[in-house]
């Protein structure tokens, strides 16, 4: 069974950083390029990074070019996605989720930016 | 950004069809995808690549397009289709998402 558990999430004031991980198991992770995907509370879907298989193709969305960094063990099978210089408005519930079409989910991580 | 234009909304009755539609400010080849999302719940994956069904999805739901006009079709519409319905681009850097059609049935 196909299982992706993130945690690392929390609340945690403007400026500063969280570091985001994302435990898969039940498939070959080293094999599957992975998403991080969040939702701001009563919001849409945002795509925020991708990272191929063998990490060497990775995207960002523009909010958060130069202060997200996403980046994998495949030995660990883990992905990970350090942010930095947070906001407010990086307030969500993070998911990771397999693939480019993201064919299975996390349950999500919360993360809240607040003073 | 490639953009995706999504319907706001959307009230149809049980046993009609339905087609939501996704339109990209570029072309996105055949990668595009759609997702269901329930009030609480974490999205699933419906249709990949345009059109293919995505295992264990009823077959009620079809996805149908290319370039810059996608559809999801959901034929017949039930009570438990109640969500919104997001489509996903992945051809274009960054990957963007819509920002959803909620569907309502009457």
């Amino acid at each position: 069974e196909v299982q992706l558990v993130e945690s690392g999430g929390g609340l945690v004031q403007p400026g500063r950083s969280l570091k985001l991980s994302c435990v898969a198991s039940g498939f070959t992770f080293s094999n599957y390029g992975m998403n991080w995907i969040r939702q701001a509370p009563g919001k849409g879907l945002e795509w925020v990074a991708y990272i191929s298989s063998g990490s060497s193709y990775i995207y960002y969305a523009e909010t958060v070019k130069g202060r997200f960094t996403i980046s994998r063990d495949n030995a660990k099978n883990t992905l990970y996605l350090q942010m930095t210089s947070l906001r407010s408005e990086d307030t969500a519930l993070y998911y990771c989720a397999r693939l480019s079409y993201a064919d299975y989910w996390g349950q999500g991580v919360m993360v809240t930016v607040s003073s | 950004d490639t953009v995706l234009t999504q319907s706001p909304a959307l009230a149809v009755s049980p046993g009609e069809r339905v087609t939501i539609s996704c339109r990209a400010s570029e072309s996105v080849s055949t990668l595009m995808h759609w997702y269901q999302q329930k009030p609480g719940q974490q999205p699933t994956l419906l249709i990949y690549l345009a059109s293919n069904l995505e295992s264990g999805v009823p077959a009620r739901f079809s996805g149908s397009g290319s370039g810059t006009d996608f559809t999801l079709t959901i034929d017949p519409v039930e009570a438990d289709d109640t969500a919104t319905y997001y489509c996903q681009q992945s051809w274009n850097d960054p990957f963007t998402f819509g920002s959803g059609t909620k569907l309502e049935i009457k």
